[in-house]
């Protein structure tokens, strides 16, 4: 059957450490993986793309890896600060069995202590 | 503004009455997107609007759920006599057009729902 699965439902990290989420997905031929960040009573924000064909994106603190072997991506949050705290999702399409919306994961909350 | 709004914010209804519920994507965005989020749960796929193509209603539960988008921008979802289990946040998203069918190259743009209560 087909599964996407993050990483532990909450993860809790020191101010400044660096934050890795896992996204694991069995049963998908993904062309294409999104991260997004969700805020209690807010609808997600999109936050990073990644393609098949990509090892590794970043944007500022964000850096984002998609290993097809592996059938995992990784998402890092360097020098982490209580306004990283949110949950995270990630997502993908399946195109290469033919179904193009992107499904989500159930996403890890994030806690960032001070 | 220049985000997706969505309307009610909240909606309290009785079982079996019907709903609509409205999406206004962001201007010039012709993929629209509707999901349903129940709590611990994912983002469950609805349905996807793109341009004048047919809907791709795959991800619709039931007969009883049906959307529609006017003039290629606001968008309406009803559900015709409500259930329980129906009780969900509904969020709409856009984006502009992507290369795959689904879009899925392109970020989506997410509104903040609409929290539907059934009684």
């Amino acid at each position: 059957s087909q599964k996407i699965e993050q990483n532990s439902e909450a993860l809790n990290i020191q101010e400044g450490k660096t934050a890795t989420l896992t996204c694991n997905y069995t049963n998908y031929s993904p062309a294409y993986l999104q991260w997004y960040r969700q805020d209690p009573g807010r609808g997600p924000v999109f936050l990073l793309l990644i393609r098949e064909n990509e090892k590794e994106k970043r944007k500022e603190r964000l850096k984002v890896t998609f290993d097809t072997t592996l059938k995992q991506s990784l998402f890092h949050i360097t020098a982490s600060q209580p306004a990283d705290s949110a949950t995270y999702l990630c997502a993908l399409d399946n195109i290469g069995a033919g179904s193009y919306q992107l499904t989500f994961g159930k996403g890890t909350k994030l806690s960032v202590i001070p | 503004g220049a985000g997706v709004s969505q309307s009610p914010s909240n909606k309290v209804t009785e079982k079996g009455k019907d709903v609509e519920l409205r999406c206004d994507p962001i201007s010039g965005h012709t993929a629209l997107y509707w999901y349903r989020q129940s709590l611990g749960q994912g983002l469950e796929f609805l349905i996807y609007f793109q341009g004048n193509s047919a809907p791709d209603k795959s991800g619709l539960p039931s007969d009883r759920f049906s959307a529609e988008r006017t003039g290629g921008s606001v968008s309406t979802l009803t559900i015709q006599r409500t259930q329980q289990e129906d009780s969900a946040v509904y969020l709409c998203a856009s984006s502009l057009v992507g290369r795959t069918a689904g879009g899925s190259n392109q970020p989506q743009h997410f509104g903040d729902g609409t929290r539907l209560s059934i009684l």
